[in-house]
C-alpha cells in the first residue's frame, strides 16, 4: 500500500519549459489535492478535484492547469514555467466520506525554475 | 479573509517535557481543524483532528484543544521525544480546502 505516489522527486527547468507532475493514489480516495509550500510557509492550494471527473481552483492556480486522468490520478502542468514557480510540490488525496477527514500527502517533487 | 496563522515559529522543548504548539484562525464558521508534522524533507503527516462541537480529542501522547470562544487551537505533546522534532503545521478544513498557518518548528533539546 504505497498511498501517495509523486514523479519525479527533484526537477530542473528552464524558463519558458513546460512539464507535468504526476500524482497517484492507491486509497481509492474521492477527493485530490494539488499544494505548493515556499521556503518556511505553510501549504498554499493550487487545484483540487473533490471527485472523478470535477476540478476547481485553489488559491494560487495562476500558471498552472490540472488534469483528473481517472480516480487514481491527478496531474499538475506546468505550461511555460516561471522562476516563481520554484517551490515544493505536494500531492494529497482524502475522502471526506469516512470517519477521518485527514489528507494523506505525498513526499513532495522539489521544482527549481532558472 | 480567512486565515490560520501560528503565535510562535520556534519552540525549544526539554527532552521528556510537554510541549505545546499553539495556533489562531479567523474563520469562525469553520467546523474541522487539522495539526499535521513536517518532518524535512517530507510531506505533512496527519497527527490528530477536531470537529468543531469538540473540545478536546486525545491521541497516543497528542492532545488538541479547540477554543471557539477565542478561536484558539492548541497541539500537546507529552513526553516530548528527539523523534518529535518536526515543523508542526495547524489547518483549517474549509468547503474541500485547507488552509493553513505558517508552522511552528519543535526544537528538542537533549
Amino acid at each position: 500500500n504505497a498511498g501517495v505516489t509523486q514523479t519525479p522527486k527533484f526537477q530542473v527547468l528552464k524558463t519558458g519549459q513546460s512539464m507535468t507532475l504526476q500524482c497517484a493514489q492507491d486509497m481509492n480516495h474521492n477527493s485530490m489535492y494539488w499544494y505548493r509550500q515556499d521556503p518556511g510557509m505553510g501549504l498554499r492550494l493550487i487545484y483540487y478535484s473533490a471527485s472523478e471527473g470535477t476540478t476547481d481552483k485553489g488559491e494560487v492556480p495562476n500558471g498552472y492547469n490540472v488534469s483528473r486522468l481517472n480516480k487514481r490520478e491527478f496531474s499538475l502542468r506546468l505550461e511555460s514555467a516561471a522562476p516563481s514557480q520554484t517551490s515544493v510540490y505536494f500531492c494529497a488525496s482524502s475522502d471526506r466520506g469516512r470517519g477521518t477527514d485527514g489528507y494523506t500527502f505525498g513526499s513532495g517533487t522539489r521544482l527549481t525554475v532558472v | 479573509g480567512e486565515s490560520v496563522g501560528l503565535h510562535l515559529p520556534t519552540l525549544s522543548v526539554q527532552e521528556g517535557d510537554n510541549s505545546i504548539i499553539n495556533c489562531a484562525y479567523s474563520n469562525s464558521a469553520s467546523d474541522y481543524f487539522i495539526w499535521y508534522k513536517q518532518e524535512s524533507g517530507k510531506g505533512p503527516q496527519f497527527i490528530i483532528d477536531i470537529r468543531s462541537n469538540m473540545d478536546k480529542r486525545q491521541g497516543q501522547r497528542v492532545t488538541v484543544l479547540l477554543n471557539k470562544t477565542v478561536k484558539h487551537l492548541s497541539l500537546q505533546i507529552a513526553a516530548t521525544q528527539p523523534g518529535d522534532s518536526a515543523v508542526y503545521f495547524c489547518a483549517e478544513n474549509s468547503n474541500y480546502q485547507l488552509i493553513w498557518g505558517a508552522g511552528t518548528k519543535l526544537i528538542i533539546k537533549p
